[in-house]
């Protein structure tokens, strides 16, 4: 079984169009992440979820839209896609202990493509 | 073979060789650090950790080195193997958030 789990693995569309990646992960995790990695493979956050509540949200554009209908899910929406979105979109999941965050574990990626 | 991180991205070495990949991190607040090894089209996979209290820590044919004074940390990867070619990130995670933070990625080819 995949623990962190992201569909669609690759996605092509066009400038000005809307779409979502979705992720799970069977880990029993409490917190979930959105990591983007751009074509010099520099990973950065976006997004952070602890429990279906935001915890933290980077300097994104407000296209983004993070969603979270409850732990095991984290999905990300983009609204009005342009050609500065293409990228590899990583989620991840981490374990709450001892007052920080262990145990990351990353999702296969989503390369987005806006054409 | 070695390489220096932000100044070198890139590091080949021939199999069988010992690899050292370095990285310099950012913030002296950072009490735990991973290493992370990404191969092509995969997500980052978990390597080794090791936590600010800590000098030196060894998994299977890799060690891990932090020195707090110069804020550095290396990958020693033993007898480095083709599978073993990537890109390696090392990352750290600031006590306040768990947010974990990336360095830049360096990729390590090597050449049978």
């Amino acid at each position: 079984d995949t623990a962190v789990s992201q569909t669609p693995k690759y996605l092509v569309t066009q400038m000005g169009n809307d779409k979502s990646i979705k992720c799970e992960q069977n880990l029993g995790h409490d917190t979930m992440y959105w990591y983007k990695q751009d074509s010099k493979k520099f990973l950065k956050i976006m997004f952070s979820y602890n429990n279906k509540e935001l915890i933290i949200n980077e300097t994104v554009p407000n296209r983004f839209s993070p969603k979270s209908p409850d732990k095991a899910h984290l999905n990300l929406h983009i609204n009005s896609l342009e050609l500065g979105d293409s990228a590899v979109y990583f989620c991840a999941s981490s374990q709450e202990w001892a007052g920080g965050n262990y145990g990351y574990t990353f999702g296969s990626g989503t390369r987005l493509t806006v054409v | 073979g070695e390489s220096v991180g932000l100044h070198l991205p890139t590091l080949s070495v021939q199999e069988g060789d010992n690899s050292i990949i370095n990285c310099a991190y950012s913030n002296s607040a950072s009490d735990y650090f991973i290493w992370y090894k990404q191969e092509s089209g995969k997500g980052p996979q978990f390597i080794i950790d090791i936590r600010s209290n800590m000098d030196k820590r060894q998994g299977q044919r890799v060690t891990v080195l932090l020195n707090k004074t110069v804020k550095h940390l290396s990958l020693q990867i033993a007898a480095t193997q083709p599978g073993d070619s990537a890109v390696y990130f090392c990352a750290e995670i600031r006590n306040q958030g768990g947010k974990l933070i990336f360095g830049q990625g360096t990729e390590l080819s090597v050449k049978p």
